[in-house]
């Protein structure tokens, strides 16, 4: 299957303070990117569609302005949190497809706000 | 109500026995039936992937649809302690092109030795 990567796969950082988090399509053209976040125990669950070159799409609930995507290119798509607090610490995980084919998924990022 | 429903478990069983995990969904848009496994601190891994009614197997797992009871399964023949994982059921739509992903909470599953 196609590799999807993430980087960092760990990060610890003060609130208040803004982190980002990349994901790449490392064998194929990411057309679209999904960013999900997954709080211990619990499911996955979406917080963004993004196409490449445009605006993403975000689920209700999910603040855009907080949550932070840019797909500028078919390969990267990142994912910044801005002004964290601890309660946005969870487990984010990409995933990417061509077109609407199959989603790849990345290995997530843990996020922890002290 | 969730529009995918899935017990949590967690599920203990001994090595070599038949694993039964099992879905429920409200929406009838779903297309696409998927089942991933995901190991503590990764990312879920696509399993089994079917969009009709019956049985479709591979090697030691079976995933099973009825559409018409909304009701999806997984089973797993002759587990082995490497099966250990939350397996989680995800359910696809796919409108003007655009697709989405519904997961269920995902089943923890232990096989002891």
């Amino acid at each position: 299957g196609a590799v999807v990567s993430q980087h960092p796969s760990w990060v610890i950082c003060k609130s208040g303070t803004s982190v980002k988090i990349e994901c790449r399509s490392l064998d194929f053209q990411a057309t679209t990117m999904f960013w999900y976040r997954q709080f211990p125990k619990q499911s996955l669950m979406l917080m963004a569609t993004s196409n490449e070159g445009s605006k993403a799409t975000y689920e209700q609930g999910v603040e855009k302005d907080k949550f932070l995507i840019n797909h500028a290119s078919l390969t990267l798509s990142t994912l910044t949190v801005t002004s964290a607090h601890p309660e946005d610490s969870s487990f984010y995980i990409c995933s990417a497809s061509f077109q609407s084919y199959e989603q790849y998924f990345g290995p997530g990022t843990r996020l922890t706000v002290t | 109500q969730k529009e995918v429903e899935q017990d949590p478990g967690p599920l203990s069983v001994p090595e070599g026995a038949i694993v039964s995990l099992n879905c429920t969904y409200s929406n009838s848009a779903f297309q696409y039936f998927m089942w991933y496994r995901q190991y503590s601190r990764k990312g879920p891994e696509l399993l089994m992937y079917t969009y009709s009614s019956g049985n479709k197997e591979d090697g030691r797992f079976t995933a099973q649809v009825d559409k018409s009871s909304k009701y999806i399964s997984l089973f797993i023949r002759d587990s082995q302690p490497s099966d250990s994982a939350t397996y989680l059921c995800a359910m696809r739509t796919i409108i003007q092109g655009a697709q989405k992903l519904v997961f269920g909470q995902g089943t923890r599953l232990t096989i002891n030795p």
